[in-house]
């Protein structure tokens, strides 16, 4: 099966700052979903992006599929921004199953 | 906007016992998904579902899962027997149609097995 994977796992960030998730996924892929979990477990969608970029307030994702990877941009990062992010993908003969990575744990600190 | 709703928020079992987890997908999506993720770890893929019949399982669906669309509008998880390793955090999605289609996740049922 497809192996995604992110990086990096663990970031600790001053509130205010930037920063750059990444995922790389091994085959070609027909969707690819960025979440966020809350500390309360809850799976919140911030991108659907097979390809190309979007962005929504302080968020941004890009997706270059013929290169086979993902970045999220978080900018001007707060406390609630806090949690693990994941990247999830379908990929091409993989039915439609998303395949999770294995997550960044990201800390906002004040 | 149209959301996938999961009940119990949080269940709580004694192993052995068979629970059911409830989820109501939105209402025009065609296909179904249950994932689950233990604590720690990565969400996994369990199940899809679509025209009333299973489309796809993974190796963790084995016979003491298994999934029912009883109404037009519920979409069923029932576990028989459960075991200590079922607790887990489990998650109902939706999407309008498979493939190049995003999925719509529910807040999810925290399932702590006693």
């Amino acid at each position: 099966g497809i192996q995604v994977e992110q990086s990096p796992p663990d970031l600790i960030l001053q509130e205010g700052a930037n920063s750059t998730l990444r995922c790389n996924f091994s085959d070609s892929v027909n969707n690819l979903q960025w979440f966020h979990q809350n500390p309360w477990g809850q799976l919140i969608n911030l991108f659907y992006i097979p390809s190309g970029t979007k962005q929504n307030g302080r968020l941004s994702a890009t997706t270059v599929a013929t290169e086979r990877y993902s970045l999220l941009y978080i900018s001007s990062s707060q406390t609630t921004d806090s949690g693990v992010y994941f990247c999830a993908v379908e990929y091409a003969g993989g039915g439609n199953k998303l395949t999770f990575g294995t997550g960044t744990q990201l800390k906002v600190e004040l | 906007e149209p959301e996938v709703t999961q009940t119990p928020s949080h269940q709580v079992t004694q192993m052995g016992q068979e629970v059911i987890l409830r989820c109501v997908p939105i209402s025009n999506h065609l296909y179904f998904y249950w994932y689950r993720q233990i604590l720690g770890q990565k969400v996994e893929f369990l199940v899809s579902f679509y025209n009333n019949e299973i489309s796809e399982k993974s190796e963790i669906f084995d016979d003491q899962f298994s999934v029912e669309r009883p109404d037009g509008s519920n979409f069923t998880l029932k576990i028989r027997s459960t075991k200590l390793e079922d607790s887990a955090m489990y998650f109902c999605a939706s999407s309008e149609r498979g493939g190049v289609q995003p999925q719509h996740f529910g807040d999810g049922t925290r399932l702590s097995i006693l």
